[in-house]
């Protein structure tokens, strides 16, 4: 099975800040990883799909980039609202997925 | 508006049984496979199952394989996912998905989830 690593586990950071979460995977998964937020009691959110593609009406300031076995989700400059748990996904050996161990974004 | 609503969760005791419910709203459900994932408390997400738009193809991961059961019923626009020999483990808050892929569902490639429910609490306890 295809293991998704994510780093860091925890972070804190200023609203404003530029903020970039890892995730490598133990095996090359070309283009096929996918990035979602997760605020607690809500339903997740998919961000960013096959690496760079931003999901129709998701704010600009989230982008996606990798290939291979790493990749990185960035939100360019923090706001309030993006204070949650990220997670990415591999879907290179579907039908069984791999989710990351998620990410949690917190205020500084 | 588009939207995906989670039902049937509870406590049950170990051994048990739980049926899941997901309602579909505001898009065509049969045209869409559809995806059971769960939450462990404190834990990350993990992928349950997904069934196609017809019915014809299901799969699950190996922790429910031959306990849990998926199906669906176009014309209610409804998920289900029939939980059997429940365990302490299976634990978790559960969401339903919406299933959609870079390059066609024949493509076994770029399947993500692009709509998920709130989900439902499900606890295993005696």
């Amino acid at each position: 099975d295809i293991q998704m690593t994510q780093s860091p586990s925890s972070l804190s950071a200023f609203v404003g800040d530029r903020v970039t979460i890892t995730c490598r995977a133990s095996q090359s998964i070309s283009s096929d990883l996918n990035w979602y937020q997760h605020k607690p009691g809500n339903a997740p959110q998919l961000l960013i799909y096959a690496s760079s593609n931003l999901q129709s009406g998701v704010p600009s300031r989230f982008s996606g980039s990798g290939s291979g076995t790493d990749f990185t989700l960035t939100i360019s400059s923090l706001q309030p609202e993006d204070f949650a748990t990220y997670y990415c996904q591999q879907s290179y050996s579907t039908p069984l997925f791999t989710f990351g161990g998620g990410t949690k974004v917190e205020i500084k | 508006q588009v939207q995906l609503v989670e039902s049937g969760g509870g406590l049950v005791k170990p051994g048990g049984s739980l049926r899941l419910s997901c309602a579909g709203s505001e898009f065509i459900f049969s045209d869409y496979y559809m995806s059971w994932i769960r939450q462990a408390p404190g834990k990350g997400l993990e992928w349950v199952s997904w069934i196609s738009g017809g019915s014809s193809y299901t799969n699950y991961a190996d922790s429910v394989k031959g306990r849990f059961t998926i199906s669906r019923d176009n014309a209610k626009n409804s998920l289900y996912l029939q939980m059997n020999s429940l365990r302490a483990e299976d634990t978790a808050v559960y969401y339903c998905a919406r299933v959609l892929s870079t390059s066609g569902y024949h493509n076994t490639r770029g399947w993500y989830f692009d709509l998920w429910g709130r989900g439902t609490l499900v606890t295993v306890s005696s």
